[in-house]
């Protein structure tokens, strides 16, 4: 069974750049895994960041970034704000209607 | 822009069922596929269901395959999630979603606020 892979954790300077990474247990992540990115924080509904890989859902600042580095799905922030402090999920298609969500990652601005 | 609101949620014993809804307002629900996702307490999200704008393409994860069941009523503007046979572990907020697209190979985008099922003796 595949499984969706994220770092549970990460920090980040205030002013800082910060990598999340997606990855599959099964292989490589490729723009057909339509790999999109939330961020949620608590008691709040996710709100979408990054769909299929690399487009901004609206409204989202543009130091929100979506891109595939080496074998996984990632998502930059650049210039991180206190209020980036969040939990950050990612999800991926592995075909025929199936999706699996990661583990989350949640991100501390310190 | 398109509203969600989940419905249905509430207190319920192990071995119940219960069907949840989502009341989309606005442009458009008939053409976007839709999307479940839940959320235990303190836990990540976990994709549930998505079906076409249509109804005719769906699918289930299989954590909850053969007991739940996802169905839309587009004259109703209104996404549905049949729950039979819940467990413990179905405890969980539920979110609707919607899409940018018709099809299952969209990913959940447009969310709502969410209605919390809890499952308990």
């Amino acid at each position: 069974q595949t499984v969706v892979t994220q770092e549970p954790s990460f920090s980040v300077s205030p002013g800082g750049t910060v990598t999340l990474t997606c990855g599959l247990t099964s292989g490589s992540v490729s723009t057909n895994n339509y790999a999109t990115w939330y961020q949620q924080t608590p008691g709040q509904a996710p709100r979408t960041l990054i769909y299929t890989t690399n487009s901004r859902s609206s409204g989202v600042p543009d130091r929100f970034s979506g891109s595939i580095l080496g074998n996984k799905a990632a998502l930059t922030i650049t210039g991180a704000q206190a209020d980036d402090e969040s939990d950050y999920y990612c999800v991926m298609s592995l075909g025929s209607g199936i999706w699996v969500f990661g583990g989350g990652t949640r991100l501390t601005v310190l | 822009q398109m509203q969600l609101v989940e419905s249905g949620g509430g207190v319920v014993q192990p071995g119940t069922s219960l069907r949840l809804s989502c009341a989309a307002s606005g442009v458009g629900f008939s053409i976007y596929a839709m999307h479940w996702v839940r959320q235990a307490p303190g836990k990540g999200l976990e994709w549930v269901a998505v079906i076409s704008y249509n109804g005719r393409n769906k699918n289930i994860a299989d954590s909850v395959k053969g007991r739940f069941s996802v169905s839309r009523d587009n004259s109703k503007n209104t996404l549905y999630l049949e729950m039979k046979s819940l467990r413990r572990d179905d405890t969980a907020v539920y979110y609707c979603a919607k899409t940018g697209g018709d099809d299952w190979s969209n990913p959940p985008g447009g969310w709502g606020q969410g209605t919390l099922v809890t499952v308990s003796s």
